[in-house]
C-alpha cells in the first residue's frame, strides 16, 4: 500500500533563509508527483507537478526534485519569505485508478 | 487560473437535516473530486467522477453521494446530517490526460459544523 511521509511536520524559519521540505513515499510505482501549499482555511494551489520520468521542476523560487528509485522528493524554498508561510502537502498519484495519496503536510512558518 | 467555486463556504446545521454542497468549474475539465479533511490530517478521496454520468467512491467510506449530470458542476449531498460530518471538504477538478493535465485545481472548501 503507498503511503507518503513528509518531514519536518513543523518548520519556522528566519526571513531570507534558504530550507528544503521532505517527502517520502513507500511505491516507486508513480504516475507523478505533485507538491501543494494550504493557506489557513481556504483550499490548496498547486506549485508544482513532477512526472514520473523527470527529476525536478522549478517555478521562480521553488525546485522541486524527485528520486524515484529512493522513493524522495525535496521541495527546496530560495530566499524564503513571511507570504511563504503555509502547509506544504505533498501527493504521489498512483493505482490503476490515479489517484492521489497524501502526506500530511509540512507547516512552515517563515519570520520576519 | 483556476476557476473553481464551492458554496457555501461554511454551513452550520442541526443534525438530520439533508445539505448540499456545491461544486462548480469553469475550465471544461472532465475530471472532478471531493475531498474530506479533518485538521491536522491528510486529505481523504471520498468522491471522484471521469466525466458526464461518471461517479466513484473514494478511498474513504463516506454516507454521501455525489452527481454528475453537467460537466462544470459536481454536487456532494448529505441525506441525514450528523456531527461525525462536521469536516472541512474540498472540492477539485483536474484536465485529465496525463503529464501536466493532471493538476489538480482546487476549490476553498466548504466547512460543515453539525450540532
Amino acid at each position: 500500500k503507498q503511503e507518503v511521509t513528509q518531514i519536518p511536520a513543523a518548520l519556522s524559519v528566519p526571513e531570507g533563509e534558504n530550507l528544503v521540505l521532505n517527502c517520502s513515499f513507500t511505491d516507486s510505482a508513480i504516475y507523478n508527483l505533485q507538491w501543494f501549499r494550504q493557506d489557513p482555511g481556504k483550499g490548496l494551489t498547486s506549485l508544482l507537478l513532477i512526472q514520473s520520468s523527470q527529476r525536478e521542476q522549478t517555478s521562480g523560487r521553488l525546485n522541486a526534485s524527485l528520486d524515484k528509485s529512493s522513493g524522495r522528493s525535496t521541495l527546496y524554498i530560495a530566499a524564503s519569505q513571511p507570504g511563504d508561510s503555509a502547509t506544504y502537502l505533498c501527493a504521489v498519484e498512483a493505482g490503476n485508478n490515479r489517484k492521489l495519496i497524501w502526506g500530511l503536510g509540512t507547516s512552515l512558518a517563515v519570520n520576519p | 487560473e483556476a476557476d473553481i467555486y464551492q458554496t457555501p463556504r461554511y454551513l452550520v446545521i442541526g443534525t438530520g437535516k439533508k445539505i448540499t454542497l456545491e461544486c462548480s468549474q469553469t475550465m471544461g475539465h472532465d475530471k472532478m473530486y471531493w475531498y474530506q479533511q479533518d485538521p491536522g490530517m491528510e486529505l481523504h478521496l471520498i468522491h471522484y467522477s471521469y466525466g458526464v454520468n461518471s461517479t466513484e467512491k473514494g478511498d474513504l467510506s463516506s454516507e454521501s453521494t455525489v452527481s454528475r449530470i453537467r460537466t462544470e458542476h459536481f454536487p456532494l449531498t448529505l441525506e441525514s446530517a450528523r456531527p461525525s460530518h462536521t469536516s472541512q471538504y474540498l472540492c477539485a477538478s483536474s484536465e485529465g490526460g496525463g503529464g501536466l493535465q493532471e493538476t489538480q485545481y482546487f476549490g476553498p472548501g466548504t466547512r460543515l459544523l453539525v450540532l
